[in-house]
């Protein structure tokens, strides 16, 4: 069965610094999809950033990033020059490339953003 | 704006009592999904359904029933609610095709005393 697993229940982090959200996951697929979610004390969900298997290139969102290491299955969330908005719960999460798109979620990592 | 609607937002339930919870979706997505979310559980998936007169179960189906009568809606219900049951409910839809991620409803907390 795919897990996904997020060791760090929680983080905190000084304005404008950076951050890194830590994300491991098992599975024997080999094609798949990763996410980070973003959920606020407003309780929605909100996609932060998203990463193909296939594609060797870590992806990027402003000032959002993963290091994603297929072999290692790991997919860590970097936060540069974080801002108080960005106080929230975070959610790794993995899909399968095919069939109906489920997603399996870590367990979360509380992050708290101070001044 | 266009989304996932989810209602009610909140709701206290004495235990044996039944209720809906109602997701309607207008974005013509296929799937749609019910999760629940814990604490330090992350959100796990009671049950989805992969197109209209369709439902299957997920991770964690017991106590709950489904029904998607209509594409746009998908319907999950508590038959005689547990304190067990208590938790902030998640109504999500996505397309087919590539995996984007889900569109997420607000939630629904629930409490059954």
């Amino acid at each position: 069965a795919q897990t996904v697993t997020q060791s760090q229940p929680e983080m905190s982090v000084q304005e404008a610094e950076t951050v890194t959200l830590s994300c491991t996951y098992d599975t024997s697929e080999n094609n798949y999809y990763l996410f980070w979610y973003k959920q606020p004390p407003s309780r929605q969900m909100i996609l932060v950033i998203r990463q193909e298997a296939y594609k060797q290139q870590n992806a990027t969102e402003n000032r959002f990033s993963v290091n994603f290491q297929k072999a290692a299955k790991s997919f860590s969330l970097k936060i540069s020059d974080s801002q108080l908005g960005d106080t929230a719960m975070y959610f790794c999460a993995f899909s399968f490339s095919g069939g109906y798109n489920k997603l399996i979620f870590g367990a979360g990592t509380r992050l708290a953003v101070h001044p | 704006n266009a989304g996932v609607t989810q209602t009610p937002k909140f709701r206290v339930l004495k235990t044996g009592q039944s209720m809906t919870l109602l997701c309607a979706q207008d974005m013509n997505h296929e799937y749609m999904y019910w999760y629940r979310q814990d604490p330090g559980m992350g959100l796990r998936l009671i049950h989805y359904s992969v197109g209209e007169g369709t439902t299957a179960k997920g991770e964690v189906p017991d106590g709950y029933n489904v029904s998607r009568l209509k594409k746009q809606n998908f319907l999950l219900g508590l038959e005689s609610a547990a304190p067990s049951q208590t938790s902030v409910y998640f109504c999500a839809s996505s397309g087919t095709g590539r995996v984007y991620g889900y569109t997420f409803g607000s939630g629904t907390r629930l409490t059954v005393v």
